[in-house]
Formats: C-alpha cells, structure tokens, sequence
C-alpha cells in the first residue's frame, strides 16, 4: 500500500460544477495537508495549506481533513475550464521531514 | 516577491553526458528540495538542502548530486545520463522547514535524453 493514494482519473465535470478531489493516506502521524495545482508544462501551484483536522476555504475553494478518517478533500465550487490541471495532494510533520505526494488527479472541465 | 527560478527550462542531452540544472529559490527561504517528476512514478524526491548542506535525501543512485550556495541558490548534477533520466526536474524552497511549512515550486527544466 502505498503512503498516499490518489486516484488518477481523468476526472472530466460540466462547467459550473462542484468537483471533490481525494486522497487517503496510511501514516497517522501526518500534521500538515497541502493541495497543490499543476498545468502542463509549469510547476505545481499551492493552492490550500491546512493544519490538522478542520476545513479552511479560499475562494472558490475548501478544503477538509478527517484524521480520524486519514482521509483529505479539495472541493472546488462553480468550477471553470481554466480549472482544469492535476491536482496534487500532499502530507507532511510527524517526523516526516518531506512532504510524500499523491500522483495527482487530472480534471477536466468542459463548457 | 520573485518565485523560484529555474533554469534552463529545457535541456536536450545524450546518453553518457552530464547535466547541471539551476534553481534560484523565493527570498529569504533557505530550504531547497529537488524532485524528479514523470508519468509513471509522479512526484520523488531526490535531495534537500539547507544552510549549504544536505539535510535529506531520496533513493536515487550516486550519479545524481546537488550543492547549495551561502545564497541558498542551488544547483543539481546528474552524470552518465541515461535514457531513464528522461524527466522534468522540479525545485522548491521553503522558509526553513519543509515538515511544517509548505513548499513553493518553480516551473522546473524537462530534460530529455536522446
């Protein structure tokens, strides 16, 4: 089992959609979630950074952590084409020094 | 406030040939960690740096070797390319401590081994 699974998809909504992104996770010990956004042919973009269980929204966007779950989600509300990228979850503290990374999910938002 | 620079953006090279990739981090953040993203394996890590030295490390054969500079500037090195080194090169920077502070990334140099 790997540390941080995360599904690939393509995950591919309507315009104007809300789109839930997740990633589950093994090591209980993670204290610190991150989401970040990759377009092609740039680097991966941070978009949410949270602390322990909670949810904290940034616009459009919300983000949720379940310790108890070891579960994360990134909803993403009226979502837009130009949303459309991967989307990379990853985790860190607890002695983890570096973050481990999901292997990101694609969406797709069509008009 | 500058993001994190890399360059060149990309990089033609041949089996048997050596590579340095450059990364200029964000002001002021003193950590700077090396990753080797491709389609198959996503995202892994190669190295960590900070105040000039070594702080972490991934599995990745002796043929790949960074070097930080009092600037925090860094620099990444892989010898004896090989067709599987085929990959973009990311780089980011965070303030100290990237356990509890997140990394921030540069756009990265895609290498390509012919």
């Amino acid at each position: 089992q790997k540390e941080v699974e995360q599904d690939p998809g393509p995950l591919s909504v309507p315009e104007g959609a809300i789109v839930s992104l997740n990633c589950t996770y093994s090591n209980s010990a993670f204290q610190y979630f991150m989401w970040y956004r990759q377009y092609s042919r740039k680097g991966p973009e941070l978009l949410m950074y949270t602390y322990s269980s909670g949810n904290k929204e940034d616009g459009r966007f919300t983000a949720q952590v379940d310790k108890s779950s070891k579960y994360i989600s990134l909803f993403i509300r009226d979502s837009q084409p130009s949303d459309s990228a991967t989307y990379l979850c990853a985790m860190s503290g607890g002695g983890s020094y570096i973050p481990t990374f999901g292997r990101g999910t694609s969406l797709i938002v069509h008009p | 406030k500058a993001g994190v620079t890399q360059t060149p953006r990309y990089l033609i090279k041949t089996r048997g040939q050596q590579v340095t990739l450059s990364c200029s981090p964000i002001s002021g953040h003193r950590s700077v960690s090396w990753y080797q993203q491709t389609p198959g394996q996503g995202l892994q890590f190669l190295f960590e740096y900070f105040s000039e030295t070594q702080r972490n490390k991934g599995n990745f054969p002796g043929r790949f070797s960074g070097r930080q500079f009092s600037n925090s500037r860094s620099e990444m090195n892989v010898s004896t390319l090989e067709l599987g080194d085929s990959a973009l090169y990311l780089c980011a920077s965070s303030l100290e401590d990237s356990s509890n502070q997140p990394q921030h990334f540069g756009d990265g140099t895609r290498l390509s081994i012919l």
